[in-house]
């Protein structure tokens, strides 16, 4: 299995311009988070997807960021607009169905808003 | 909800000298304890786990403890090696079980 993919790897934009992160979780997982990761911060989880349901979006600093997930094997995540403050690393990971909580994550994208 | 405490921040070890994590948890309920390692520039990957039904796991040269008691558990590296510079999150799952929550990390550096 290719595990979870993430695009782009690296992402530099200007203040004020749309973001869009992509993620392609693993086959035959039900379940899709996104994290960010910042020095100050850590890992923040984000938003929680199950079954392609947005479950949870406490997690979602404001309005400016949204989360979809159209069908099982694609997620974005879109800032818009982007802040110099938005930078960090972005993660998606998956879970299989049932048991217990063992999330699989993606080599994350690297956001940088100048 | 979970609070997971992780200690220490860094550590540093000399080659084939062992390295051990510490992490605390609050939630009593919790019943898995995943650690992930994450190397520079990628995403953190899963290394090992515990369920709560069981006091120690070992696979090669790591190995997790849990102490449900004290609600602590740890991981252990023996005969450490260079590809083991990473950092090192714990993780516990919160009473909902969908989220995890994270240490705050340990930076390992072995020395050659």
């Amino acid at each position: 299995d290719a595990g979870v993919i993430q695009s782009p790897r690296h992402e530099v934009t200007e203040m004020g311009q749309e973001v869009t992160l992509r993620c392609k979780p693993i086959s035959g997982h039900n379940s899709l988070f996104w994290y960010r990761q910042t020095m100050m911060r850590g890992l923040e989880l984000l938003i929680y997807f199950n079954n392609n349901v947005p479950i949870d979006d406490s997690g979602m600093p404001e309005d400016r960021f949204s989360a979809k997930m159209p069908n099982a094997s694609f997620s974005t995540l879109k800032i818009q607009p982007s802040e110099p403050r938005d930078s960090a690393v972005y993660f998606c990971a998956s879970k299989p169905r049932g048991g217990i909580n063992i999330q699989y994550f993606g080599a994350g994208t690297r956001l940088s808003v100048l | 909800g979970e609070n997971v405490e992780q200690h220490p921040s860094t550590l540093s070890v000399q080659e084939g000298d062992s390295a051990v994590i510490k992490c605390t948890y609050s939630d009593s309920a919790s019943n898995y304890f995943p650690w992930y390692k994450q190397e520079l520039g990628k995403g953190p990957q899963l290394i090992i786990d515990i369920r709560s039904n069981v006091g120690e796991k070992k696979d090669q040269r790591i190995a997790v403890t849990l102490n449900k008691t004290a609600k602590h558990f740890s991981l252990h590296i023996t005969e450490t090696q260079p590809e083991d510079s990473a950092v090192y999150f714990c993780a516990a799952p919160r009473s909902n079980d969908y989220k995890l929550s994270f240490g705050a990390g340990t930076t390992v550096t072995v020395r050659a």
